[in-house]
């Protein structure tokens, strides 16, 4: 079995404080992934990375950064947070290769972040 | 421009019946489709998929129907069980430049089963 975890369920953090929020994935994937779910909006992916060190723009990448120095572990990062970053994060990860399987994702339980 | 598109923001129906949720794309160069099912305060979770070479993925009371000429597909779940009242995300691939693959997602259907 799949098993992603997220480093916190629920954070409550003030506006400016820097954030990081830890994903672990025990799967030995290669691909891991951040996204960010509001109401009426759906899943909407923040940065994704394909490999240690690597990391690429998703659809919103503004104000988020990311880390990838270990292959299992991918770190979000708020460098200052805002009232408007106040979501469900959501980690992912998929083992990469050529099509099919490989492209499922699996997801981590999420952090509800609240932004004040 | 949304690539992924689940029309009905929510759909009641009865305990035993038949759920239909529907997904239509635009994008002709996804070739792997997938659902996903979230709980409140829960991640998503994987659901069933099928490839674009397939129009039909059953598994258990779950049937995924891809409809490609008319960039359609649509989750069967029957009979439906209170159980399944979730948020429902329906997900397109398409290979990204260095080879791997982004999803797409749609922005969910939230179905209730009624006792």
């Amino acid at each position: 079995d799949v098993k992603v975890t997220q480093s916190s369920r629920y954070l409550v953090k003030r506006t400016g404080e820097k954030v990081f929020l830890e994903c672990v994935q025990d799967m030995d994937h290669e691909n891991m992934f951040w996204y960010r779910q509001d109401p009426g909006l759906g899943l909407r992916l923040i940065y994704f990375s394909y490999d240690v060190k690597m990391k690429e723009k998703g659809d919103i990448p503004e104000g988020y950064s990311v880390s990838r120095e270990k292959k299992e572990r991918f770190s979000l990062i708020l460098e200052s947070a805002s009232t408007n970053q106040t979501s469900m994060y959501l980690c992912a990860s998929s083992s990469g290769g050529l099509a099919g399987s490989q492209e499922t994702q699996y997801f981590g339980p999420g952090t509800r972040l609240l932004v004040l | 421009d949304q690539q992924v598109k689940q029309n009905s923001p929510s759909l009641s129906v009865q305990e035993g019946r038949i759920s239909i949720l529907n997904c239509d794309y635009t994008n002709s160069m996804f070739d792997y489709f997938l659902w996903y099912k979230k709980y409140p305060a829960e991640g998503p979770t994987f659901l069933i998929s099928i490839s674009s070479i397939k129009d039909k993925n059953e598994d258990g009371r779950f049937t995924v129907f891809l409809n490609k000429s008319a960039k359609h597909l649509s989750l069967h779940i029957v009979p439906s069980q209170p159980g399944d009242s979730a948020v429902y995300f329906c997900a397109a691939s398409a290979r990204w430049e260095a080879g791997s693959y982004q999803l797409t997602f749609g922005k969910g259907t939230k179905l209730s089963v009624i006792p």
